[in-house]
């Protein structure tokens, strides 16, 4: 099946420092990927729609200036976390679109804030 | 709005017992998608289900898919303790131009030896 590839698997940062994080599709051309946020045994929220060679969209109450999305080509989506602060640590997962309503998606990023 | 309404959220079971996860919705959807997620992992795709009335098997967990495609269900018969984990459902939805899932709440499943 389809692979997609997130790094890095987790990260610790100081507060107010900016974190990266990459999502790749390996094998498939992904047009759009998506961006979500996870809790503890809770469900995944979608935090925006990413769509190569645009900007993102965002979902209502997340801040784009503060969480920034490039899809600057069909294999590579990143999420950028901007002066991260401790109540951004949780759990980010990407997922690539493939065709026939499929998604894959990365492993996660565990992204803790000091 | 389309919600997914996903129950039970919470399951604790004995190894051996059988256990159904509900997923309901007022909407229609096009497809509806079960997923299974271990802790600090992605979620894997379990299964997609399309037709009306659709059952589909896959070892211990049978999936269906309610006749008006509104609704859509998860028995696992003799549960182990390598079920445990946390159980998604998700439908496409086709709202305004952009197509993505909803996701109902999820249910945290324990399987005790």
């Amino acid at each position: 099946g389809a692979v997609v590839s997130q790094h890095p698997s987790w990260v610790i940062c100081k507060s107010g420092t900016s974190v990266k994080i990459e999502c790749r599709s390996l094998d498939f051309q992904a047009t759009t990927m998506f961006w979500y946020r996870q809790f503890p045994k809770q469900s995944l929220m979608l935090m925006a729609t990413s769509n190569e060679g645009s900007k993102a969209t965002y979902e209502q109450g997340v801040e784009k200036d503060k969480f920034l999305i490039n899809h600057a080509s069909l294999t590579l989506s990143t999420l950028t976390v901007t002066s991260a602060h401790p109540e951004d640590s949780s759990f980010y997962i990407c997922s690539a679109y493939a065709t026939n309503e499929k998604l894959f998606f990365g492993s996660g990023t565990q992204l803790s804030v000091l | 709005t389309q919600l997914l309404e996903q129950s039970p959220q919470f399951l604790s079971i004995q190894e051996g017992e059988n256990l159904t996860v509900y997923c309901n919705s007022s909407s229609v959807f096009s497809s509806l998608q079960w997923y299974r997620q271990e802790p600090g992992e992605g979620p894997v795709l379990l299964v997609t289900v399309v037709t009306g009335g659709e059952v589909k098997k896959l070892k211990r967990l049978t999936f269906q898919f309610g006749d008006a495609r509104k609704d859509s269900s998860l028995h696992i018969t003799a549960a182990q303790p390598g079920d445990t984990g946390l159980y998604l459902c998700a439908g496409f939805s086709n709202a305004g131009n952009n197509r993505k899932l909803i996701w109902g709440l999820g249910t945290s499943l324990a399987v005790n030896p």
